[in-house]
């Protein structure tokens, strides 16, 4: 079974610098995908990025980006120039690939808080 | 809709009470998935439906936990009994199934059993 480990429970930075959450997983796999969601106090699971594991490059979305090692099997998420709206909570999120029919669910990590200090 | 709608936003309950969970999907989206998420915990696996497919029950946690899913679209989460380790927030997900990319999810239900 495929696991998602996030071993920062909280984060913070101030205003404007740059912060990394880490996140590894485990998977037999060699297919796959990766997303990093936000969980902001309105409960609402949003989409932060993704990464296509055949994808050697890493994926970038504006002041997001992550750091996809695939041997290490990590996926970490560099937030830069960090704004006070980037507070919430960050799950690392793994499903499998769509061959073989196979369910499409996501397995998430537990979860960093983040908070941005002004 | 424009998004995955859930109702109701928040539900208190009785301990020994059913209650019943509705989520609206995008339209479109042929999966949508139940999930939990407990207090400081991540999202825990419920249910899942693809079409017309057999539902994915492995994620239901016991037996008094059950859902439907009419029409192909809309979806109820039904807890019988429920017990005060039912409480935890409910979200529902859709995904359009021919792509791969992260589902969209509702703003959850807030269950809490008194």
């Amino acid at each position: 079974a495929q696991t998602v480990t996030q071993s920062q429970p909280e984060m913070s930075v101030q205003e404007a610098e740059t912060v990394t959450l880490s996140c590894t997983y485990d998977t037999s796999e060699s297919d796959y995908y990766l997303f990093w969601y936000k969980q902001p106090p309105s409960r609402q699971m949003i989409l932060v990025i993704r990464q296509e594991a055949y994808k050697q490059q890493n994926a970038t979305e504006n002041r997001f980006s992550v750091n996809f090692q695939k041997a290490a099997k990590s996926f970490s998420l560099k937030i830069s120039d960090s704004q006070l709206g980037d507070a919430a909570m960050y799950f690392c999120a793994y499903r499998g690939s769509n061959s073989g029919g196979s369910n499409y669910k996501l397995t998430f990590g537990k979860g960093t808080l983040l908070t941005v200090n002004p | 809709g424009a998004g995955v709608s859930q109702s109701p936003s928040n539900k208190v309950t009785e301990k020994g009470k059913d209650v019943e969970l509705r989520c609206d999907p995008i339209s479109g989206h042929t999966a949508l998935y139940w999930y939990r998420q407990s207090l400081g915990q991540g999202l825990e696996f419920l249910i899942y439906f693809q079409g017309n497919s057999a539902p994915d029950k492995s994620g239901l946690p016991s037996d008094r936990f059950s859902a439907e899913r009419t029409g192909g679209s809309v979806s109820t989460l039904t807890i019988q009994r429920t017990q005060q380790e039912d409480s935890a927030v409910y979200l529902c997900a859709s995904s359009h199934d021919r792509r791969n990319y992260g589902y969209t999810f509702g703003s959850g239900t807030r269950l809490t059993v008194v």
